[in-house]
């Protein structure tokens, strides 16, 4: 079954350190990807995509993923934490059959 | 001017009522989406409409039933609540012609007591 995983739950990481959140896929095909934010009591909120073309992508708020076939990953990262990016982060594939498939999810942590 | 809408934000019912959550798009989209979030922030599907038409419907409880008055409008009835029902549930939407990049509603959150 097509699926995505999302490795911790639960990533700390101090304010001003690098940010590195997991994603892998299961497809020989590959899919589109995004990773969305939710913040407290909020919607959730699209970060990036990949649909085709260029293996890194650029998003909001100095987030950038980088998409590897060889892989099978998407991680999201970003070079400086701030305390505002402590948030819930799914990452989440599109195999072409209208289901968008979420991974369950990693809270991030920043630390003073 | 807020994109994707959803009333109420909170819903506190008792077992074995019937309630609706209903949700409004600005964007033009033709797509629009029910999501379930549990308490462990597992985030899954429900229905998906296109241009009214019911394109998903997941194993979903039939006492779940979307309605598509419009493309602009997808609401969602739930009658006889249970306990298990409560949960976060989000609205979204997607313009198939540009792919499934789906905006979010800010979410309903239902309290079944």
């Amino acid at each position: 079954a097509q699926s995505v995983t999302q490795l911790g739950s639960h990533v700390s990481v101090s304010e001003g350190a690098l940010v590195l959140l997991r994603c892998n896929y299961s497809s020989s095909v590959p899919p589109y990807l995004f990773w969305y934010v939710q913040y407290p009591n909020q919607g959730l909120q699209l970060l990036l995509k990949y649909t085709t073309g260029a293996t890194l992508v650029k998003g909001i708020n100095g987030f950038e993923a980088e998409f590897k076939k060889s892989e099978t990953s998407f991680h999201l990262t970003k070079p400086s934490a701030h305390m505002s990016d402590a948030a819930e982060y799914f990452c989440a594939v599109w195999y072409r059959d209208d289901k968008i498939i979420f991974g369950k999810g990693t809270r991030l942590h920043i630390l003073p | 001017d807020t994109a994707v809408s959803q009333t109420p934000k909170y819903l506190v019912t008792q077992m074995g009522n019937d309630k609706s959550i209903k949700c409004e798009q600005n964007l033009g989209h033709d797509t629009m989406y029910w999501y379930k979030q549990d308490s462990k922030k597992f985030l899954k599907i429900m229905f998906s409409y296109n241009n009214k038409e019911l394109i998903i419907n997941e194993t979903v409880p039939n006492r779940f039933s979307p309605k598509s008055p419009d493309k602009a409008h997808l609401n969602l009835h739930i009658n006889s609540l249970e306990l298990g029902d409560s949960a976060v549930y989000f609205c979204a939407s997607s313009l198939t012609s540009q792919g499934p990049e789906a905006f979010f509603g800010q979410g309903t959150r239902l309290t079944v007591v």
